[in-house]
C-alpha cells in the first residue's frame, strides 16, 4: 500500500474552473508539502504545512490532520498552470519525503 | 533570491561507467538530499547527508552509490558503476536546520545509460 495517495492521477479542466487535488496518506508526518513540476522535469515547492490552511496567489492548501488528509485548490485556473502537482509527506522522526505518485493538471483555454 | 543549482542539466553515459552529479545547494543550509525519478513513475528518495555524513538513506542507496561534500558548495552523488536501470531524473535538495522542513529542490539532471 502507497504510504502517499494522490487523486485524481490526471485532471483536466477548462480555464476559469476551480480545481481540487487531493492527497490522503497513512502514516505520522512532521509536515506535508504540495510541489510543482512542469514538462521540463524541475520542481518547485508550492506549500509545506503541518496544520490548518495556507494561501498563496490562487493557490489554497488545506490539512486535516485527524483525518490525514489535504488538499490543493486552483481558483481561477489558467493554462499555465498546467503541470503535474506533487503531494509529499515528512515522515515523523525521519528524514526523507515520501511522494505521491502525482495529478497531472490539464488547463485548456 | 538564492536556489539550488544542479550540474550538468543532462549526462549521457554508457553502461558501466561512472558518473558524478554535481549540485551547489543553498549557501545557508545544512541538510542535503538526493531523490530520483525514474520517467513515469514518482520521486524517490535515496539519501540525506548531514554534519558531513549519512543521516538516513534508501534500500535503493547501495554499494553502488556515494555521496560526498567536497569543499564549502558542492554537494556529489556518485555512481560508481552505471546500469540501466540508473536512468533517471536525479534532482538534489537543501533545507535549512531551523525554521520549519522546507526542501528547496534543484532544477534535476537527467540520467540516461546507454
Amino acid at each position: 500500500k502507497n504510504e502517499v495517495e494522490q487523486s485524481p492521477q490526471n485532471l483536466t479542466a477548462q480555464e476559469g474552473e476551480f480545481i481540487t487535488i487531493n492527497c490522503s496518506y497513512s502514516v505520522g508526518i512532521s509536515a506535508l508539502h504540495w510541489l510543482q513540476q512542469h514538462p521540463g522535469g524541475g520542481i518547485v515547492s508550492l506549500f509545506m504545512l503541518s496544520s490548518g490552511k495556507k494561501k498563496h496567489g490562487r493557490l489554497i492548501a488545506t490539512i486535516n490532520i485527524q483525518e490525514k488528509h489535504s488538499s490543493l485548490h486552483i481558483t481561477a485556473s489558467h493554462p499555465r498552470d498546467s503541470a503535474v502537482y506533487i503531494c509529499a509527506v515528512g515522515i515523523q522522526g525521519a528524514q526523507k519525503l515520501v511522494f505521491g505518485q502525482g495529478t497531472r493538471l490539464t488547463i485548456n483555454p | 533570491e538564492p536556489e539550488v543549482t544542479q550540474t550538468p542539466s543532462h549526462q549521457v553515459t554508457q553502461m558501466g561507467q561512472e558518473v558524478i552529479l554535481r549540485c551547489v545547494p543553498i549557501s545557508n543550509h545544512l541538510y542535503f538530499y538526493w531523490y530520483r525519478q525514474i520517467l513515469g513513475q514518482k520521486v524517490e528518495f535515496l539519501v540525506s547527508f548531514y554534519n558531513n555524513e549519512i543521516s538516513e538513506k534508501s534500500e535503493i542507496f547501495d554499494d553502488q552509490f556515494s555521496v560526498e561534500r567536497p569543499d564549502g558548495s558542492n554537494f556529489t552523488l556518485k555512481i560508481r558503476s552505471t546500469k540501466l536501470e540508473d536512468s533517471a531524473m536525479y534532482f538534489c535538495a537543501s533545507r535549512r536546520t531551523s525554521g520549519g522542513y522546507e526542501q528547496y529542490f534543484g532544477p534535476g539532471t537527467r540520467l540516461t545509460v546507454t
